[in-house]
C-alpha cells in the first residue's frame, strides 16, 4: 500500500460546484498534514494545513480522520481558477514529508 | 521577499556530462530537500537535508549527490547524467521549528533534459 493515496481524476466539475477530495495515508505515526496547489508545470504551492479540529479558509475547507487516517480537502462555490492539481502532503516523523500523486481538477464553465 | 531560487530553469544535455543544479534559500530555513516529479509518478524526493553538513537519501537517489556547505544553499549534482534523469526537479526548504514547521516552500522548478 503506498504511503499516501489520491484519486489521480480528473474531476469535471462546472463553476459553482462543490466538490471533494480524499487522502489517505498509511502511517498512523504521521503527524503533520497539508494541501499543496500545483498549476501545470509550475510549483506547488501551500494551500493550507490540516488540523485535527478541521479548518476553513474561505471557500475551502480541510478534515483530518485520525482514526481511518485521512484528510479531506473541500471546495465550494467553483471557480474556473481553481483548476489545478491538488496535492496532499503528510509529514511523517517530525520532518519527512510524502506527497500524494495529486487529484487533477477542471472548473469549466 | 522570501524565496526559493534554483538555476538553471532549463538545462538540455547529454549522456555523461557532469552537472550542478544550484538551490537556495533566504528564509534561514534548517530543512532542505530535492524531488523529481514525473508524469504519473508524482513528486518523489531523492534527497534532503536537516541542517549544514547533514543529508540524507529520500526515495530515489540513486544517480544524484548532494552537499549542505552552507545553510542556504544545497546543490544537486549529477556526476553521470542519464536520459532516465530527464525529469522536472524541484528543490524545497522548511523550518523545523514555529507555527510554519514542514511548511514546504519550492523553487519555481528545473526542467532537465539529458540526450
Amino acid at each position: 500500500r503506498k504511503e499516501v493515496e489520491q484519486d489521480p481524476g480528473p474531476f469535471n466539475v462546472p463553476e459553482g460546484a462543490t466538490v471533494a477530495f480524499n487522502c489517505t495515508y498509511s502511517n498512523s505515526a504521521s503527524q503533520s498534514f497539508f494541501w499543496y496547489r500545483q498549476d501545470c508545470r509550475k510549483e506547488p504551492k501551500l494551500l493550507m494545513s490540516v488540523y485535527s479540529s478541521g479548518n476553513e479558509d474561505g471557500r475551502f475547507t480541510a478534515q483530518l480522520n485520525r482514526a481511518s487516517q485521512y484528510i479531506s480537502l473541500l471546495i465550494r462555490d467553483s471557480k474556473l481558477s481553481d483548476s489545478a492539481t491538488y496535492l496532499c502532503v503528510v509529514t511523517r516523523g517530525s520532518y519527512i514529508p510524502t506527497f500524494g500523486r495529486g487529484t487533477s481538477l477542471i472548473v469549466h464553465p | 521577499e522570501a524565496q526559493v531560487t534554483q538555476n538553471p530553469r532549463y538545462l538540455i544535455t547529454v549522456t555523461g556530462k557532469k552537472l550542478t543544479v544550484t538551490c537556495s534559500q533566504n528564509m534561514n530555513h534548517e530543512y532542505m530537500s530535492w524531488y523529481r516529479q514525473d508524469p504519473g509518478l508524482g513528486l518523489r524526493q531523492i534527497y534532503y537535508s536537516m541542517n549544514v553538513e547533514v543529508t540524507d537519501k529520500g526515495d530515489v537517489p540513486e544517480g544524484y549527490k548532494v552537499s549542505r556547505k552552507e545553510k542556504r544553499n544545497f546543490p544537486l549534482i549529477l556526476e553521470s547524467p542519464s536520459p532516465n534523469q530527464t525529469s522536472l526537479y524541484f528543490c524545497a526548504s522548511s523550518t523545523l521549528s514555529g507555527a510554519s514547521t514542514n511548511t514546504q516552500y519550492f523553487g519555481p522548478g528545473t526542467r532537465l533534459t539529458v540526450l
